[in-house]
């Protein structure tokens, strides 16, 4: 969906360097999501922010920290990059309030942790 | 933690037959929501079914949420090459303040020309 960008979109790296992913919305969204896709694993909720002041971990937030710098703006960092990191990550919008919870995903970032 | 199954987890059909894929749920789901992904691609909503026993159509594909609210099921009616992808059962549970997603793993579905 073109209302959800996300930076990169492809990155290497090596062991041990911090990463920033970046996702920007243009929907109106007040929640934003990171979600983690391995093959044969489907996608894993790492984070989740209900508003700029709501940061929630999800199922698998380890070795994983978000900042949400504005209602738009959701961050994802890896501190300190390892191999098993190594994935394609997606971040989502919705709306906010009653059970249409429906999910808009960006693009996704292929990373590759050396 | 609530689970989320989803079967076949692959499923190759020849161009023309139908084609189901099936989800489980650990927990009563509030509503469950299917997304398709293309090769390449992200996944991009197709539906969600909120009420027991609903049952809806969108063209060749059929869903429908059991009556439990704890299972829900995809057909295909007459695959076409257009079908290829990874099919996604999502939901959360039921109770107050429960909006996390949990997805299955997916179903991807192969057609044959």
């Amino acid at each position: 969906d073109a209302d959800v960008t996300q930076t990169p979109r492809n990155r290497i790296t090596k062991t041990g360097k911090r990463i920033m992913l970046e996702c920007s919305q243009t929907k109106g969204h007040d929640r934003m999501y990171w979600y983690r896709q391995d093959p044969g694993l489907g996608l894993r909720l790492i984070y989740y922010s209900f508003d700029v002041k709501d940061i929630n971990k999800g199922e698998i937030s380890d070795g994983y920290s978000v900042s949400r710098q504005a209602q738009a703006k959701f961050s994802l960092s890896l501190e300190s990059a390892i191999p098993n990191q190594t994935a394609l990550y997606f971040c989502a919008t919705s709306a906010l309030g009653g059970v249409t919870d429906t999910q808009y995903f960006g693009p996704g970032t292929r990373l590759t942790v050396l | 933690g609530q689970q989320v199954m989803q079967i076949p987890q692959y499923q190759h059909v020849q161009e023309g037959e139908d084609f189901t894929t099936y989800c489980n749920s650990s927990t009563t789901l509030s509503n469950i929501q299917w997304y398709k992904q293309r090769p390449g691609g992200h996944p991009v909503f197709l539906i969600q079914l909120v009420k027991s026993g609903e049952v809806k159509k969108q063209k060749r594909l059929t869903f429908q949420f059991g009556e439990a609210k704890k299972n829900s099921s995809l057909h295909i009616t007459a695959t076409q090459t257009t079908d290829v992808g990874t099919y996604f059962c999502a939901g959360p549970p039921s109770g107050a303040g429960s909006y996390q997603l949990t997805f299955g793993k997916g179903t991807k579905l192969s057609v044959i020309p």
